[in-house]
């Protein structure tokens, strides 16, 4: 798998825009990004992934850059319920993936 | 469908006992993953199981570690004998094979505490 490389911690003003970066400078080709979020006491959760095009879902925006190295995860108008640890994952999709799990980054939501 | 089920929530037990920790995964899903985290290692993959058959137990930490399948919608996780250093939150989640990651769901944990 490819690793990856975020900040340990990021803070967010309730309502304003939550933009989580991510580094995967090694890559490949057939591997995809994959973001989980992880809410205290609970388990990880499925965000979004994507592969070289920019995705959007009703939880968040991935904005993937043209060289694929790295990546953005959007939260648009971030609550105090998305006050979690956010995982950025790369790996290549298909029956054998496997998340495997990095330290994430702590996203706080503050009033 | 109620999701991904784990029992107990939480387990404190004494040293030398040993511990069973259940998951009942989502109707249809056909493989199985344990996963532990503690503050020090992160989220760690202990165990994967595919249609019942273990694939892949490189992260079991030792022989005190064992899980099974007795069925293929439950596993159990055993630790015989439990020691302090086994305290952790243990998650297991299921998918169906073949399927993206929205088909990858967690239960909700079982922490437990050896003392």
């Amino acid at each position: 798998d490819a690793k990856t490389t975020q900040p340990p911690s990021m803070d967010c003003a309730e309502g304003r825009a939550a933009n989580l970066p991510c580094n995967h400078s090694t890559i490949s080709g057939n591997e995809y990004v994959y973001w989980y979020r992880q809410i205290h006491s609970q388990g990880p959760q499925y965000i979004i992934h994507g592969l070289k095009n920019n995705e959007t879902n009703e939880m968040a925006s991935l904005i993937i850059t043209e060289d694929r190295k790295s990546s953005t995860l959007i939260l648009p108008h971030a609550t105090l319920r998305d006050t979690a640890v956010y995982y950025c994952i790369v790996r290549a999709s298909g029956g054998s993936y496997i998340p495997t799990f990095g330290r994430g980054t702590s996203l706080i939501v503050h009033p | 469908d109620a999701g991904v089920i784990q029992s107990p929530r939480h387990e404190v037990t004494e040293m030398g006992q040993e511990v069973t920790l259940r998951c009942k995964l989502i109707s249809g899903h056909n493989s199985l993953f344990w996963y532990r985290q503690t503050m020090m290692r992160g989220l760690e993959l202990l165990i994967y199981f595919n249609n019942n058959v273990p694939i892949d137990d490189s992260g079991m930490p030792e022989d005190r570690f064992s899980a099974k399948m007795p069925n293929a919608s439950f596993s159990t996780l055993k630790i015989q004998p439990s020691e302090p250093r086994d305290s952790a939150v243990y998650f297991c989640a299921s998918s169906f094979s073949g399927a993206r990651d929205y088909g990858y769901t967690f239960g909700s944990g079982t922490r437990l505490t050896v003392v």
